[in-house]
C-alpha cells in the first residue's frame, strides 16, 4: 500500500525565515509522480509542482525550491526568505499507477506553515 | 475562465436527508474526483471518474453516490447512510497523468 509521510504537523517562522516541509513517501512501484499542493485558508488546493520518478532533479522556482532524493523516498520543499502570503497547509502527494486516464493520489497529512512578522 | 466551480459554498443538512454536491469544469478533463477532507487529516478519495457514464470507488465511498452523464459534470451525492457526512468536500479534475485541479470546495454541517 503506498503512504506519504509529513510528519512536520505545524511549523511557525519569522518573515525572511527559510523553512522546510519535510515528505517521506512508501511505494512499491518503480513510475510514479510526486506533487505538493498549498491549501490557503480560503480551502482551494493550488497545485505547485509535478515531479516523475525518472527525474531526480532538483527545481527551483522563485523562492520555491524542491529536493527530490529518490534513495531516501523524500520529497522536501523549501521556502525561501518566507513571506507572510506564505502561510497556508500545504500537502504532499503520490500517485497511484496509472490504470486509465484518472491518476489517483495518496495526500498526507499535511503541515501547516504559520508566517508571522 | 476555465477552471472547476463548486455549489454551494456552505450546506446544512438534517438527520436523515440525503443532499447532492455540485462539480463543474470546463477544462475538457476526462478524470474528475471527489475528495473529503476532516480537520487534522489530509484528502481521502471518496470516487473518481475517467470516462462520461463511468466511476471507480475510492478509499471511502460508502454512504456516497455519484454520476456522470456529461463530461463536465460529477455530482456527488451523500446519502443518509454516511454516519459522518460533516467535512470539507472537494472536486478535482485532471488529463492523464497530469496534475489534479481542484475547485473551491463545499463545507457540509450535518445538523
Amino acid at each position: 500500500a503506498q503512504k506519504v509521510t509529513q510528519a512536520q504537523t505545524e511549523i511557525s517562522v519569522v518573515e525572511k525565515e527559510d523553512v522546510t516541509l519535510d515528505c517521506v513517501y512508501e511505494t512499491r512501484d518503480t513510475t510514479y509522480y510526486l506533487f505538493w499542493y498549498k491549501q490557503p485558508p480560503s480551502g482551494e488546493l493550488v497545485f505547485l509542482i509535478r515531479r516523475n520518478s525518472f527525474d531526480e532533479q532538483n527545481e527551483i522556482s522563485g523562492r520555491y525550491s524542491w529536493n527530490f532524493q529518490k534513495s531516501t523516498s523524500s520529497f522536501n520543499f523549501t521556502i525561501t526568505a518566507s513571506q507572510v502570503v506564505d502561510s497556508a497547509v500545504y500537502f504532499c502527494a503520490l500517485s497511484e499507477p496509472n490504470t486509465g486516464t484518472a491518476s489517483k493520489l495518496t495526500f498526507g497529512t499535511g503541515t501547516r506553515l504559520q508566517v508571522t512578522l | 475562465d476555465g477552471g472547476i466551480t463548486q455549489s454551494p459554498k456552505y450546506l446544512f443538512r438534517k438527520e436523515g436527508q440525503n443532499v447532492t454536491l455540485s462539480c463543474e469544469q470546463n477544462l475538457n478533463h476526462d478524470a474528475m474526483y471527489w475528495y473529503r477532507q476532516d480537520p487534522g487529516q489530509g484528502l481521502r478519495l471518496i470516487y473518481y471518474s475517467q470516462i462520461v457514464n463511468d466511476f471507480q470507488k475510492g478509499d471511502i465511498a460508502e454512504g456516497y453516490s455519484v454520476s456522470r452523464e456529461k463530461k463536465e459534470s460529477f455530482p456527488l451525492t451523500v446519502t443518509s447512510a454516511q454516519k459522518n457526512p460533516t467535512a470539507f468536500y472537494l472536486c478535482a479534475s485532471s488529463i492523464t497523468n497530469r496534475e489534479q485541479f481542484f475547485g473551491p470546495g463545499t463545507r457540509l454541517t450535518v445538523l
